[in-house]
């Protein structure tokens, strides 16, 4: 069975700051996509950043970044320069590439920005 | 991109009785999914919604307690039927478009049961 385990439940960094949170899966797949969603508590879910399997250079989006190891099977997020807005549940998704665009959800990690 | 309408974004309902959560999107879509949150927690996919086809329920999940309608490439329903205090959870509908591996999500429904 495919699996995404995010093992950190709760961060916590100092505004300004840079937290990485930590990401693993598991799967035979050879194609897929993976992803981080952010859930602030408005409860909307927005998509952070993505990265496809086939692409060795790691996704950047402003002050998120992504550090990729397709062979370790992990898939970590960076936060730069933490703000204040950042403060949410952070989620790692996973999706094969003939999965009908169903995915695979981490537990979830909380992130707390302190002023 | 797509955005989707979800509502309503929360509800008290007395037990025994049913609520139908309804998603708009701006945009042909060709998947809709269907999922439950616990506060706090992740999410759990309740059923895939096809257009012009039955929906496609995970485990532990059936139609006749989440039956759900996708009249057309645009909007879908889930009602939660008899419901009981165990049902108090948060639903959210997604969606992608096809060639977009990117899900959007409706607002959320916060379900009380009471």
């Amino acid at each position: 069975a495919q699996t995404v385990t995010q093992s950190q439940p709760e961060m916590s960094v100092q505004e300004a700051e840079t937290v990485t949170l930590s990401c693993t899966y598991d799967t035979s797949e050879s194609d897929y996509y993976l992803f981080w969603y952010k859930q602030p508590p408005s409860r909307q879910m927005i998509l952070v950043i993505r990265q496809e399997a086939y692409k060795q250079q790691n996704a950047t989006e402003n002050r998120f970044s992504v550090n990729f190891q397709k062979a370790a099977k992990s898939f970590s997020l960076k936060i730069s320069d933490s703000q204040l807005g950042d403060a949410a549940m952070y989620f790692c998704a996973f999706m094969p590439s003939d999965s009908n665009y169903q995915l695979i959800w981490g537990a979830g990690t909380k992130l707390i920005i302190k002023p | 991109s797509a955005v989707i309408s979800q509502k309503p974004s929360r509800d008290i309902c007395q037990r025994g009785t049913s609520l139908t959560i309804q998603c708009q999107v701006d945009s042909q879509v060709t998947m809709m999914f269907w999922y439950r949150q616990q506060p706090g927690q992740s999410l759990t996919l309740i059923a895939t919604a096809n257009q012009g086809s039955e929906a496609t329920y995970e485990s532990g999940f059936v139609i006749d307690k989440f039956p759900i309608s996708r009249p057309n490439l645009t909007f879908s329903t889930l009602t939660v039927s008899n419901m009981s205090p165990e049902d108090s959870s948060i639903y959210l509908c997604s969606s992608s478009q096809g060639g977009n591996t990117e899900a959007f999500f409706g607002q959320g429904t916060r379900l009380t049961v009471v």
